[in-house]
């Protein structure tokens, strides 16, 4: 059964930090990976979608990175702002084409101004 | 892009009644709708698939008559949680899968059985 482990699971940073949340998935046969972002008491929000045979997505201050074979993907986010204050989850599609995400926990993170 | 209701947002109900809630795509087809849930600090945990016209497929722990989903169209279905408890607050998130397989999720409603 495919487990999604995200660490750290809360991050607080100053204004303008670079940072790197962390993404780990046990079975490394999936098809697509996603970074949402969940503000609080609301739903998801898409961030990037990385397919199985990428290695990186990119948008604005945000990169995403996947090593399948290592199970490991990562979401930098560049000259953090207070805005980008949320919980960010990171979900895998299994490699079956049933069309369900596992999701890890989340990392709750804070930047202060 | 493509856009998923939920209503209502938040609800409060006595122990033992039933709620509805519905998940409507405005403007897209979903043939397959998700139901998930999720508790403080804890990740989405899927509930239940379901597919326009047919029975609604239950994850593994899910109680298949505490949760009725209704899919009748392909742009509603509904999670009706039936003689709730308050162990059955949670936050309750529905997505509809578009285009590329692509689930696109709604706001989510807010559950407190009192």
């Amino acid at each position: 059964k495919q487990e999604v482990t995200q660490i750290p699971a809360a991050l607080s940073v100053p204004e303008g930090e670079n940072l790197v949340l962390n993404c780990s998935f046990t079975d490394s046969a999936i098809y697509n990976l996603q970074w949402f972002r969940q503000d609080p008491g609301k739903g998801l929000t898409s961030l990037l979608l990385i397919q199985s045979s990428q290695r990186e997505q990119t948008s604005g201050r945000l990169n995403a990175s996947l090593d399948k074979s290592s199970g490991r993907s990562t979401l930098y986010i560049a000259a953090s702002q207070p805005g980008d204050s949320a919980t960010y989850l990171c979900a895998v599609k299994e490699d079956s084409g049933y069309s369900t995400l596992t999701f890890g926990k989340g990392t709750m993170l804070l930047v202060s101004p | 892009g493509a856009v998923v209701s939920q209503h209502p947002s938040w609800v409060i109900c006595k122990s033992g009644t039933s709620v509805k809630i519905e998940c409507r795509s405005l403007d897209f087809q979903a043939t397959t709708m998700f139901w998930y849930r999720q508790f403080p600090k804890q990740s989405l945990m899927l509930m239940a698939t379901s597919n326009e016209g047919s029975k609604a497929t239950y994850e593994q722990g899910v109680e298949k008559d505490k949760f009725l989903i209704n899919h009748a169209s392909l742009t509603l279905s509904t999670l009706t949680v039936t003689s709730a408890h308050p162990e059955d607050s949670s936050f309750y998130i529905c997505s509809g899968k578009g285009g590329w397989d692509t689930q696109y999720f709604g706001p989510g409603t807010r559950l407190t059985v009192l």
